[in-house]
């Protein structure tokens, strides 16, 4: 079993729609990233959360919102989604006490906004 | 602060070649620094790190990264290419703030 999951794997929806992506884990972790992957441009990263209480905006937060619900849960929200949030997204998380900045990512949540 | 630059994004290979993908950093401190693989349809999965121990890093696959410091360079190496290899790389830089800086992409493509 995947210990990273993310729900939905693809996605379309319309501009204007609220949207919320999913983030699961299985490991542990107390740290939680969502970033966006655009061709051409590599991963960027949109908000992360060292725990429960402490979420951060990232490079790229501008049009987008999250949630820490608990320490194995972090979803992303796009409240008005439009066009060039057409995406693939992906969430990792990671250990700060034992892996050194490793982190650990999701399969992806394709994202298509028409 | 902190920046990846992968020169090239793409590069092909035939099967039996040498891989070499490059990666260059910019860090005012000493980094940590992470190459990713992405197959198709997949997350990123975690090839190697450097975290200031053996400058030769092993890795997965058959994989290694030779931190140059005087170069500020993290080069992936595999001696002999497999059509398995065929995937995205992604070199990553943090200065242990477990926030990565990515690069933008290598595309390696194996020919038979």
């Amino acid at each position: 079993d995947a210990d990273v999951t993310q729900t939905p794997r693809n996605r379309i929806t319309k501009t204007g729609k609220r949207i919320m992506l999913e983030c699961s884990q299985t490991k542990g972790h107390d740290r939680m990233y969502w970033y966006r992957q655009d061709p051409g441009l590599g991963l960027r990263l949109i908000y992360y959360s060292f725990d429960v209480k402490d979420i951060n905006k990232g490079e790229i937060s501008d049009g987008y919102s999250v949630s820490r619900q608990a320490q194995a849960k972090f979803s992303l929200s796009l409240e008005s989604a439009i066009p060039n949030q057409t995406a693939l997204y992906f969430c990792a998380t990671s250990d700060r006490v034992r892996n050194t900045d490793t982190q650990y990512f999701g399969p992806g949540t394709r994202l298509t906004v028409l | 602060a902190q920046s990846v630059t992968q020169l090239g994004s793409h590069v092909s290979v035939s099967e039996g070649a040498l891989v070499l993908l490059r990666c260059n950093y910019s860090s005012s401190v000493p980094p940590y620094l992470f190459w990713y693989v992405q197959y198709p349809n997949q997350g990123l999965q975690l090839l190697l790190k450097y975290t200031s121990a053996a400058t030769l890093v092993k890795g997965i696959n058959g994989f290694e990264a030779e931190f140059k410091k005087s170069e500020t360079s993290f080069h992936l190496t595999k001696p002999s290419a497999h059509m398995s290899d065929a995937a995205e790389y992604f070199c990553a830089v943090s200065q242990g703030t477990d926030k990565l800086i990515f690069g933008t992409g290598t595309r390696l493509q194996v020919f038979p």
